[in-house]
């Protein structure tokens, strides 16, 4: 039983275009995290939610939009695609609302910007 | 912003062999965490270590906060510990945000 996982593992797409990521997480965690890494294997924070509710929001372009539908979900929404959003991005948890904790975290998801 | 550097940036040792990570940072924090990415992408939460000293099997983390660095030390290397590490911190006061190094990248050979 994957305690995060997300979907899909790759995505390839064109510029311009909008695209989903989805995140779940089995472990009764109240918070969910976005992370960015880029080709250089610099991992940034880009989104935190809390149960429902968005606590951090990093300077991260207004294209990229996480909705979360429960706590056990938390999409990432990508606009109008650009070259430069290629990156991994990882999905993760942790049972409680700030970094303090230890998060887990899912497999990452290749996006590829063409 | 807070400046995490990570030393040395790659580091390549035979399997048994003993090696220590450390992590500079340029301002007080109030958390500081160690993670590994294995060479096929999975990342895992190591240490959550703001002070003090914790141990987990062969691995086992320092924090000095008031003289800003933390070191991990990895005792009997295996080919599994091989990949990259991260060092994260957390700024005292400000926003609440967790701030990366550039990692690690440790290769253990057989």
């Amino acid at each position: 039983d994957t305690a995060v996982s997300q979907t899909p593992k790759y995505l390839v797409t064109q510029m311009g275009n909008d695209k989903s990521i989805k995140c779940e997480q089995n472990l009764g965690h109240d918070t969910m995290y976005w992370y960015k890494q880029d080709s250089k294997k610099f991992l940034k924070i880009m989104f935190s939610y809390n149960n429902k509710e968005l606590i951090i929001n990093e300077t991260v372009p207004n294209r990229f939009s996480p909705k979360s539908p429960d706590k056990a979900h938390l999409n990432l929404h990508i606009n109008s695609l650009e070259l430069g959003d290629s990156a991994v991005y990882f999905c993760a948890s942790s049972q409680e609302g700030s970094f303090q904790e230890t998060q887990y975290f899912g497999p990452g998801t290749r996006l590829l910007v063409l | 912003g807070i400046q995490v550097e990570q030393s040395p940036p790659d580091l390549i040792l035979q399997e048994g062999a003993n090696s220590t990570l450390r992590c500079n940072f340029s301002d007080s924090v109030n958390n500081l965490q160690w993670f590994h990415q294995n060479p096929w992408g999975q990342l895992i939460n190591l240490f959550y270590i703001p002070s003090g000293t914790k141990q987990n099997g062969r691995l086992s983390a320092t924090t000095v906060a008031t003289e800003r660095y933390s070191l991990l030390y990895i005792s009997s290397s295996q080919t599994t510990d091989s990949g990259v590490y991260f060092c994260a911190v957390e700024r005292s006061q400000g926003a609440q945000k967790l701030v990366f190094g550039q990692g690690t990248r440790l290769t253990i050979n057989p």
